[in-house]
């Protein structure tokens, strides 16, 4: 089941903070979240593992609420540096382990 | 640059052919993942490879396959390929839960 972002997209001056979703119908053992630039792989975020546990990267951080199946992505004083589309890939306690589900994506554009 | 490689970055080919994409992992890595990205279906996980044996399949569609040899390097193959195959096609390859991604190869089907 293909897990819910939102917003779509997002447009932020330098320094503000943000706050990207991602909500699933089913039981979830991990959430992924990767970014990716225009013309570029996706890059490896973090991964948030059933029990809530909140993990960062710099000024990027996200939590993992397994009751209510939601991941979210926050991006505090955002830099130019963050514009991209953030994925976040779902791995379902009753899906295979490893198959990933992947949102549409939330696209982020951060202005001067 | 992730240290992972695709080869060949671009491919054109016609409806009803075969082609072969190749991806060589980091060093070290033993799982390789393929996925497909195109603007219709987004980002869609298709099969992880680890240490030559399959490990997690995804929405691969039957006239794909893929294998992970004994040098680690893994190769998808798509056959009597069809206009919607047209897409980004990425490997990428972890040694734990992160994953990096190659360059991806862009295959179009005319």
């Amino acid at each position: 089941q293909q897990p819910v972002q939102s917003p779509q997209a997002v447009i932020l001056r330098e320094g503000e903070d943000a706050v990207i979703n991602c909500s699933s119908s089913k039981a979830l053992y991990s959430v992924h979240w990767y970014r990716q630039k225009h013309g570029e792989a996706p890059v490896f975020l973090m991964i948030l593992l059933k029990g809530g546990e909140q993990k960062g990267h710099d000024k990027i951080s996200a939590s993992f609420n397994e009751k209510k199946q939601q991941s979210s992505l926050y991006l505090t004083a955002s830099q130019l540096s963050y514009s991209g589309t953030y994925f976040c890939g779902t791995e379902e306690v009753e899906g295979s382990q490893g198959n990933l589900i992947f949102g549409k994506g939330t696209k982020l554009s951060v202005k001067p | 640059d992730s240290g992972v490689t695709q080869t060949p970055k671009h491919l054109i080919t016609a409806t009803g052919q075969r082609v072969t994409l190749r991806c060589s992992p980091r060093s070290g890595d033993l799982s390789v993942y393929w996925y497909q990205q195109s603007l219709d279906q987004g980002l869609q996980f298709l099969i992880q490879y680890y240490n030559g044996e399959e490990r997690a399949k995804g929405n691969i569609l039957e006239r794909f396959s893929a294998q992970q040899f004994p040098d680690l390097h893994s190769e998808l193959n798509l056959s009597s390929l069809e206009l919607g195959d047209s897409a980004l096609y990425f490997c990428a390859s972890s040694v734990g839960f992160e994953q990096f991604f190659g360059p991806g190869t862009r295959l179009t089907v005319l």
